[in-house]
């Protein structure tokens, strides 16, 4: 059961480089989402998808862009690299019908990004 | 703005006692409210999820408690273990997100 995955574990970079965060998740759920988590603080939603097309922002999406082209990724793009952007990066899905029993969000174990 | 608190920030327990983990939220306008546990270098995983017609969920020796109208859930853990050790944090959902309290981190001392 592979559940959601994140790639990479681990990335440095330089201000003002670009790299894009991978997040997969094979259990057809139509909620796809990224967090971020800093040091003592609770995740804060960056963007999310309801599905394949359709994204929007979350709580902090400034300086992010995102993409959900099917219904199993939702890659996370930073263009310019900020120290600000220093985080753990979580992405996560769930299967939601509003209305209806509601589903637990399932997570990846993250991205550690350092931003030097 | 939902604003999500947990107290206490930190606990220690010896192993074999009953503990109560606190979460208070702002807006009771929610859809369900979760707990998760997140070990240190690795991502949350869900342990209850109550939805907001609910009062309470079960899971083993976990039970927790959700009171819509003063903005409080409880996370009741029974028997506690070292293997429980984790940071324990509570979700509330809005229309499309979750906000998140700042956890607390549960040390049980064999």
């Amino acid at each position: 059961n592979a559940g959601v995955t994140q790639t990479p574990k681990f990335r440095i970079l330089k201000i003002g480089q670009s790299m894009t965060l991978q997040c997969a998740q094979d259990m057809n759920h139509n909620y796809m989402y990224w967090y971020r988590q800093d040091p003592g603080m609770g995740l804060k939603l960056i963007y999310y998808s309801v599905g394949a097309g359709i994204t929007d922002k979350g709580e902090v999406p400034n300086g992010y862009n995102v993409s959900r082209s099917t219904t199993e990724d939702f890659p996370l793009r930073l263009e310019l690299a900020a120290p600000s952007q220093t985080s753990v990066y979580f992405c996560a899905s769930s299967y939601l019908t509003r209305g209806g029993v509601d589903q637990p969000q399932h997570f990846g174990d993250g991205t550690r990004l350092s931003i030097l | 703005k939902q604003e999500v608190t947990q107290i206490p920030a930190a606990l220690s327990v010896p192993e074999g006692e009953n503990l109560v983990l606190n979460c208070s939220f702002t807006d009771s306008a929610i859809y369900n409210l979760q707990w998760f546990r997140q070990d240190p270098g690795k991502g949350l995983t869900s342990l209850l999820l109550i939805q907001s017609s609910q009062r309470e969920q079960t899971s083993g020796r976990l039970n927790a408690s959700l009171d819509k109208s003063s903005g409080r859930s409880t996370l009741y853990i029974a028997a506690s273990q070292p293997g429980d050790s984790a940071t324990y944090l509570c979700a509330v959902a809005g229309a499309n997100n979750l906000f998140f309290g700042t956890g607390t981190r549960l040390t049980v001392i064999p």
